[in-house]
């Protein structure tokens, strides 16, 4: 059964610092995917990566994703207040084509 | 133009009691989605449905029943609540199943807060 981890669970930085979210699935996947959910709000889709070596980047936030290590990553760069929100990423169960969700994390970036 | 909406947006009802949420999509899209969305912000699919037939059937209490009168719409039934069932309930659609790979392909509704008391 698929499964899918987040970490951190938490974030706090500091406005202009880079880092990194890793999002990690315990079995083969097609379709990885990114949300934002804004305290309180739905969810946006971010990003959608297909294939192994894939990397997408949308403004300050670029994502990738290693089909082999089961791995893709959500990277910020120079963080500004308002990517404050949690982040998930989901992985496509294979057989069943569900989208399973990770733990989320929230990102709080401080001025 | 509102892409999913969803009524109502908060729902407080009594335990044991019968509700239905209401989900409608005016995109196009040929498959909608149900999500439940727990106090610890947890995500899980409970069902699907692709041109109004069920897909996506999860494993949770047949208390819960989708119903899809056409389309656009995915309502939700829930009989005899129970205090576990507090969550916010998310309505998606997307164009194909599984969504995606294109983005902008998913749309969530805004939810739906139920409230057990």
């Amino acid at each position: 059964e698929l499964k899918v981890e987040q970490n951190p669970l938490f974030l706090s930085m500091q406005e202009g610092k880079n880092y990194t979210i890793y999002c990690n699935y315990s079995t083969t996947s097609d379709r990885l995917y990114w949300y934002r959910q804004d305290p309180g709000k739905s969810l946006e889709s971010l990003f959608v990566l297909l294939s192994n070596g894939a990397v997408k980047q949308e403004g300050r936030l670029m994502a990738s994703l290693d089909t082999k290590a089961r791995l893709s990553t959500l990277h910020i760069t120079a963080a500004v207040h308002d990517l404050s929100a949690t982040y998930f990423c989901a992985a496509l169960g294979g057989a069943t084509n569900k989208l399973i969700f990770g733990t989320g994390t929230l990102l709080a970036v401080q001025p | 133009d509102t892409a999913v909406s969803q009524t109502p947006k908060y729902l407080v009802t009594q335990m044991g009691n019968d509700k239905s949420i209401k989900c409608e999509q005016n995109l196009g899209h040929d498959t909608m989605y149900w999500y439940k969305q727990d106090s610890k912000k947890f995500l899980k699919i409970m069902f699907s449905y692709n041109n109004k037939e069920l897909i996506i059937n999860e494993t949770v209490p047949n208390r819960f029943s989708p119903k899809s009168p056409d389309k656009a719409h995915l309502n939700l039934h829930i009989n005899s609540l129970e205090l576990g069932d507090s969550a916010v309930y998310f309505c998606a659609s997307s164009q194909e199943f599984p969504p995606g790979p294109r983005l902008n392909e998913q749309f969530f509704g805004p939810g739906t807060r139920l409230t057990v008391l």
